[in-house]
């Protein structure tokens, strides 16, 4: 268990919709990150917060958003959603994120499933 | 642009035996490489990571090379067990925050 969860497990929707993916990072870790894996993909990075401000960005699309909140919890929002949009959400957080130079610990991620 | 290949995409070898997933990265920047280990129904997981300014660097049956030169990085792992039986993702870091990760190794290790 590497302390990050995730909520829902599983998501099942249909498309046009809009959705929220949850992530409560471990404790004492101020950044967030954010990937799609789509199946047989790598990770594909999104989006990065740190003490709730985002910090960098991938290719994340319009549609898509996050926020990171006082608690340090964040938020993955999804919309207007397309059948491509079905894919493994993990979440990830480290202490600083300043790379190299302390540890990513994903979460279990979530499957999101558009019909 | 920014890519890191990885190979190969699937891997089986007898238990006992070693197994070699290289990966070769584009932009001559990234100066970070994790390995990670995802097994089925989970998140990846960290299982070494070498910085650029290091060749090699060893932890009990894995052991991760750099090139820097060659832009290839390389994770080897002795003495397979089942256990070791996992989807494989190299990475590598660009500037201090943003990741690009390979495409990943199945590996099977047959008993």
């Amino acid at each position: 268990d590497s302390g990050v969860t995730q909520t829902p497990k599983h998501l099942i929707t249909a498309t046009g919709q809009r959705v929220t993916l949850r992530c409560s990072p471990r404790s004492g870790d101020l950044s967030v990150y954010w990937y799609q894996q789509s199946l047989d993909q790598g990770l594909q990075f999104l989006i990065q917060y740190y003490n709730g401000e985002e910090r960098a960005k991938g290719n994340i699309l319009e549609r898509f958003s996050a926020q990171q909140f006082p608690d340090l919890h964040s938020e993955l929002n999804l919309s207007s959603l397309e059948l491509g949009d079905s894919a493994l959400y993990f979440c990830a957080s480290s202490v600083v994120g300043g790379g190299g130079t302390d540890t990513q610990y994903f979460g279990p991620g979530t499957r999101l499933t558009v019909l | 642009g920014e890519n890191v290949e990885q190979h190969p995409s699937t891997l089986s070898v007898q238990e006992g035996d070693s197994a070699v997933i290289k990966c070769t990265y584009s932009d001559s920047a990234s100066n970070y490489f994790p390995w990670y280990k995802q097994e089925l129904g989970k998140g990846p997981q960290l299982i070494i990571d070498i910085r650029s300014n290091v060749g090699e660097k060893k932890d009990q049956r894995i052991a991760v090379t750099l090139n820097k030169t060659a832009k290839h990085f390389s994770l080897h792992i002795t003495e397979t067990q089942p256990e070791d039986s996992a989807v494989y993702f190299c990475a590598a870091l660009k500037g201090t925050y943003k990741y690009i990760f390979g495409t990943g190794t199945r590996l099977k290790v047959l008993a």
